[in-house]
């Protein structure tokens, strides 16, 4: 599975559009980009997909570059409780044996919005 | 609605003693499920993953096993606890097709003491 990059940390100012960049420069035709985040102590939270189009739903949006090579998930009007862990994740379309998946977290994003 | 059941949410146990976490997903059928464990400060580590009632994956050679005595159930469990077993334990479900989103539990917090 490609690997992706992201960086350590970002703040953002609550009420304010939160912009979180990804780059998974090695990513290939099948995978597509899923977005999780972790508030502390919890479990991680589906938040959005996508394979090459723009994709939105009521938490966020996933813009991803002609060449997939990044992505950027966009929290349109964050809030206090969108302070997390964000976790950017390549995945391989149709998993393997059987649809199971071996999703790769990596030490993700931290995000901290700001009152 | 589906939903994903995790205990307990914290446990401590001593060195040598065993171990079992328990996981179940209600509202749907034949799932896959997983377990992950998140050290400190680390990213999540897959540990297993199964597609059906007694069929279980291992990624890492570890003092853990798991188990799936049925359809929506799985276990994660240890004969001997070691220090190094401590750690965030979360389980996971998806259905069987592909884009199917992981779903996760609100986790076990695991200290061997």
């Amino acid at each position: 599975d490609a690997k992706t990059t992201q960086p350590p940390s970002m703040d953002c100012a609550e009420g304010r559009a939160a912009n979180l960049p990804c780059n998974h420069s090695t990513i290939s035709g099948n995978e597509y980009v899923y977005w999780y985040r972790q508030i502390h102590s919890q479990g991680p939270q589906y938040i959005i997909h996508g394979l090459k189009n723009n994709e939105t739903n009521e938490m966020a949006s996933l813009i991803i570059t002609e060449d997939r090579k990044s992505s950027t998930l966009i929290l349109p009007h964050a809030t206090l409780r969108d302070t997390a862990v964000y976790y950017c994740i390549v995945r391989v379309k149709g998993g393997t044996q059987g649809g199971s998946e071996k999703l790769v977290f990596g030490k993700g994003m931290k995000l901290t919005v700001n009152p | 609605s589906q939903t994903i059941h995790q205990w307990p949410a914290t446990l401590v146990q001593p060195v040598g003693s065993p171990l079992s976490l328990e996981c179940t997903v209600e509202g749907t059928s034949n799932p896959n499920l997983y377990w992950y464990r998140q050290a400190a400060g680390r990213g999540l580590q897959l540990l297993f993953y199964s597609v059906g009632i007694g069929q279980i994956s291992s990624e890492v050679p570890q003092n853990l096993s798991a188990s799936r005595p049925q359809d929506r159930q799985f276990i994660l469990s240890s004969k001997k606890l070691l220090l190094s077993d401590s750690g965030f334990y979360l389980c996971a479900w998806n259905r069987g097709s592909y884009n199917s989103p992981l779903h996760f539990g609100n986790g076990t917090r695991l200290t061997v003491t």
